[in-house]
């Protein structure tokens, strides 16, 4: 099994502020994946990332994909209320079919 | 997660019953995938299937627990004598094809009593 940890596992922060989130690992992924998922629905697919050192931006999330392909980290800048939910990430072993492991995940809090 | 419909949304079952969860997939497509999720944790793969074909099920307890994906209807997994610790939330996914993004459905949330 390969292992994801993301940290912190809880954060509660006010309107405004900025924060990062993060998702380690032992173990290489040939590509990995962020989700957000609210209380009562299925994960949202946010953003793949596959090469090693890739940065990707989505309005004001930044998703930065380590060099060496083993963590990710998930910036968030000026947060909103409407951010509020759990933060997943999730890594593909290679294999040759979309075999995810997820990470235990990041439950965030926006405070209006 | 408009496209991949899960039923029952919620489904209640007595220690010793057995619990049918539904997955059915996006139009056009024909690979699924099964998760458990356990409250405060991420998901935990169960089995990966396409049609009449299961192609993983290394996630999937081995007794009591087993899924299919019929050439016609939704794949059901399929939960025999359910017991306290099965309660979870169960999702699924389903793909175009292989190494395409997984589409999540809404879950159904299991409760033994």
């Amino acid at each position: 099994t390969q292992l994801l940890e993301q940290s912190p596992q809880f954060l509660s922060i006010q309107e405004g502020e900025n924060l990062t989130v993060y998702c380690n690992s032992s173990s290489v992924f040939s590509s990995l994946q962020w989700y957000r998922q609210e209380p009562g629905e299925g994960p949202v697919l946010l953003v793949t990332v596959v090469t090693g050192g890739e940065v990707k931006k989505l309005k004001r999330l930044t998703f930065q994909f380590g060099d060496a392909r083993k963590d990710s980290s998930l910036h968030i800048t000026a947060a909103q209320p409407g951010d509020t939910g759990l933060y997943l990430c999730a890594g593909d072993s290679g294999e040759n079919f979309n075999k995810f492991y997820f990470g235990s995940g990041t439950k965030l809090n926006v405070k209006p | 997660n408009a496209g991949v419909m899960q039923n029952p949304r919620h489904l209640v079952r007595r220690r010793g019953q057995e619990a049918r969860l539904r997955c059915s997939p996006m139009k056009g497509h024909s690979h699924v995938y099964w998760y458990r999720q356990l409250p405060e944790e991420g998901l935990k793969f169960m089995v990966y299937l396409q049609k009449e074909n299961i192609i993983d099920e290394s996630g999937m307890p081995k007794e009591r627990f087993s899924a299919e994906f019929p050439k016609e209807g939704p794949s059901i997994l399929r939960i025999q004598q359910v017991v306290r610790g099965d309660s979870a939330a169960y999702f699924c996914a389903t793909t175009q094809g292989s190494n395409q993004p997984q589409h999540f459905g809404d879950g159904t949330r299991l409760s033994i009593l």
